[in-house]
């Protein structure tokens, strides 16, 4: 079963400082996978979009990395905002003969003054 | 603006009632996705459309149905509506179908639905 697992649940950190969010996949086969935001009460938002050939790929202070061998994924926020106070989600697209979306339940993150 | 438009945005109604949501899809999507989300739930998939035709169903209850238009919105209906089914209810779409997916998926603000 595709599952999609991602940590901490909740995060709060200080406005300025760093984190990095983790997401871990069994899915196969592995097509692309995705970091959305989705602010309270809101719709997701894309921040990014990786495939099995990229690494890392940056989005403003979004970077996120990928490492298809171990099934790892991180999102790393730089110098935070109290603006990025949000859910962060995690999506795994299955292809070939598999199309199927999984959805993490995502990373609650605070960004606290 | 993801160019993907949901009503009604709030909708109050009692147990054991009918209601239905509406979705307008980014001009030149043809795929419109609806996901639910309970409260501090992640989303779960309800169904898929491709240009009118049901493509993928997820974990969609047997009271819930949807459809696509020849103009290419959506409905999802919801039936003997229940406490649990309070939850607010996106909808995304896309360019293509699931196969062969790589682009964007853009999602409305959603419908929040209270059942009391």
């Amino acid at each position: 079963k595709n599952q999609v697992e991602q940590s901490p649940q909740s995060l709060i950190i200080l406005e300025g400082k760093n984190c990095t969010l983790q997401c871990n996949y069994t899915v196969s086969p592995f097509s692309n996978l995705r970091w959305y935001k989705q602010d309270t009460g809101r719709g997701p938002v894309s921040l990014t979009i990786m495939t099995f050939s990229e690494n890392t790929k940056s989005n403003g202070r979004y970077t996120a990395t990928l490492d298809a061998d171990t099934k790892q994924s991180s999102l790393h926020i730089t110098a935070s905002q109290l603006s990025d106070s949000a859910s962060y989600i995690c999506v795994v697209f299955s292809g070939a003969g598999s199309y199927q979306l999984t959805f993490g339940k995502g990373t609650k993150l605070s960004v606290i003054p | 603006d993801s160019g993907v438009t949901q009503t009604p945005k709030h909708l109050i109604t009692a147990t054991g009632q009918r209601v239905t949501l509406r979705c307008s899809p980014r001009s030149g999507d043809l795929s419109v996705y609806w996901y639910q989300q309970s409260l501090d739930q992640g989303l779960q998939f309800l169904i898929q459309y491709y240009n009118g035709e049901e493509r993928a169903k997820g974990n969609i209850l047997e009271r819930f149905s949807a459809q696509q238009f020849p103009d290419l919105h959506s409905e999802l209906n919801l039936s003997s509506l229940e406490l649990g089914d309070s939850a607010l209810y996106f909808c995304a779409s896309s360019v293509g179908g699931l196969a062969g997916f790589a682009g964007e998926l853009f999602f409305g603000e959603g419908s929040r639905l209270t059942v009391l």
